[in-house]
């Protein structure tokens, strides 16, 4: 099974909103609520941001939401702050009881 | 503080084994699903294996299965995971991680080295 798809890099300007997408399947983020995004900075441990689609974990910024639509989730960040800028990666849960990551998407702060 | 240490790692050759180990410092994950997710250079992470609570049933993916097995002992807080038939493409940081819930914790990553 391939990776979820998301696009490879987002950019926004501090203050503004992006969004980045993660595409899957019927047999993954279509069929199930464990979905979850992570941020990592180089050379360190990924972050749980977003757990079952729609949770933040304590200590996470409120700036930091997830959704979903179908076979899509979409990690929105509003007022993008330069400490935001790092890799996103999507996780689902899958009907094959294993678990999926996206392709990573680099977020740019310009 | 909530821990998972790793141990094992480094460079093995093509076709060879090697066994990591995670000690995890809290109680609690004796009740959680274990994963392991790796990260080859420079590239993105990829989920590679969960094991149950009890330790009775693990998950692989399809380019481990057969070569990897996932184990727990609770009585010594460690997950573990054998690995065999290693291959070039293993190369990669090894994660322990509490993976999915809310005070997940990942353990500070193993490399391992399998050279062309």
């Amino acid at each position: 099974q391939s990776a979820l798809a998301q696009p490879a890099s987002v950019s926004g300007s501090p203050g503004q909103s992006i969004a980045i997408s993660c595409t899957g399947s019927s047999s993954d983020i279509g069929s199930s609520i464990f979905v979850f995004w992570y941020q990592q900075y180089p050379g360190k441990v990924p972050k749980l941001m977003i757990f079952e689609g729609t949770k933040r974990p304590s200590g996470v910024s409120d700036r930091f939401s997830g959704s979903k639509s179908g076979n899509t989730a979409t990690l929105t960040i509003s007022g993008l702050q330069p400490e935001d800028e790092a890799d996103y990666y999507c996780c689902s849960f899958t009907e094959s009881y294993t678990h999926i990551f996206g392709t990573g998407t680099k977020v740019t702060v310009l | 503080e909530v821990h998972l240490e790793e141990s094992g790692g480094g460079l093995v050759q093509p076709g060879g084994s090697m066994r990591l180990s995670c000690t995890f410092s809290q109680l609690t994950f004796s009740h959680y699903w274990m994963h392991w997710v790796r990260q080859a250079p420079g590239k993105g992470l990829v989920w590679v294996s969960r094991v149950s609570p009890d330790g009775r049933s693990a998950d692989y993916a399809d380019f481990v299965k057969g070569r990897f097995t996932a184990s727990r002992d609770n009585a010594k807080n460690t997950l573990s995971l054998q690995m065999n038939s290693l291959r070039v493409e293993d190369t990669a940081v090894y994660y322990c991680v509490s993976l999915g819930y809310s005070d997940e914790v990942w353990g500070q990553g193993l490399l391992v080295t399998v050279p062309s």
